[in-house]
């Protein structure tokens, strides 16, 4: 089956640092979502990618639908201690099946 | 808007006895939900896609017989975990796409703590 590589797998940061992180499929996507889930929490759509090439902002949040619709990158520019939480990568192969395959996660702590 | 609401947040059972968890869009119609396990420190696993009217459709391995789902209108799943064990605690978190839109864009419920005992 479909499978994600979402790394890293853990991040610790000063506050005002950049954030980078990447999920690599070894499938072609044509759908790429960031979620972040705080603890306890359901995961919150950050930013939804649909073309290859694709690159969107949400704020301090910039994600990209790389080129070979294998890979996407989710940066986090000047961190804030609220960013703390997990950050999924999750791709879509298309057609009729609307299903998720999410990437495992990472963590990310910002310290103040 | 793209609001899921999910019920219980938590729930606590005693083996051997059934627990109801309910998924809704408050504010879209979700012909497609879907449900997830989640264990601590671990990605979500895909359970089952639920369509409106007709039968969910269950990943490999997962008993439909222990958990049914039901859609029985354009903005409510339920989740039934039957005859629950204590390893059926988990945290189980509903997802909805919008009618009408990408349906890719899933929005998901605020999950379900569920614990047997």
């Amino acid at each position: 089956g479909q499978q994600l590589n979402q790394s890293p797998q853990s991040m610790f940061i000063q506050e005002g640092e950049d954030v980078s992180m990447n999920c690599t499929s070894s499938s072609i996507f044509n759908t790429w979502l960031w979620y972040k889930q705080d603890p306890g929490e359901g995961p919150v759509l950050l930013i939804a990618l649909y073309k290859a090439g694709e690159l969107t902002s949400n704020g301090r949040l910039t994600a990209q639908f790389g080129i070979t619709r294998k890979d996407s990158f989710l940066n986090i520019s000047a961190s804030i201690p609220s960013d703390v939480g997990i950050y999924f990568c999750a791709g879509n192969s298309g057609g009729s099946n609307y299903k998720l395959t999410f990437g495992k996660g990472t963590l990310l702590t910002v310290n103040p | 808007g793209a609001v899921v609401s999910q019920h219980p947040s938590w729930v606590i059972c005693k083996s051997g006895t059934s627990v109801k968890i309910e998924c809704r869009s408050l504010d879209f119609q979700a012909t497609t939900m879907f449900w997830y396990r989640q264990f601590p420190k671990q990605s979500l696993m895909l359970m089952a896609t639920s369509n409106e009217g007709s039968k969910a459709t269950y990943e490999q391995g997962v008993e439909k017989d222990k958990f049914l789902i039901n859609h029985a209108s354009l903005t409510l799943s339920t989740l039934t975990v039957t005859s629950a064990h204590p390893e059926d605690s988990s945290f189980y978190i509903c997802s909805a796409s919008r009618t009408g839109y990408r349906s890719t864009e899933a929005f998901f419920g605020q999950g379900t703590r569920l614990t047997v005992v």
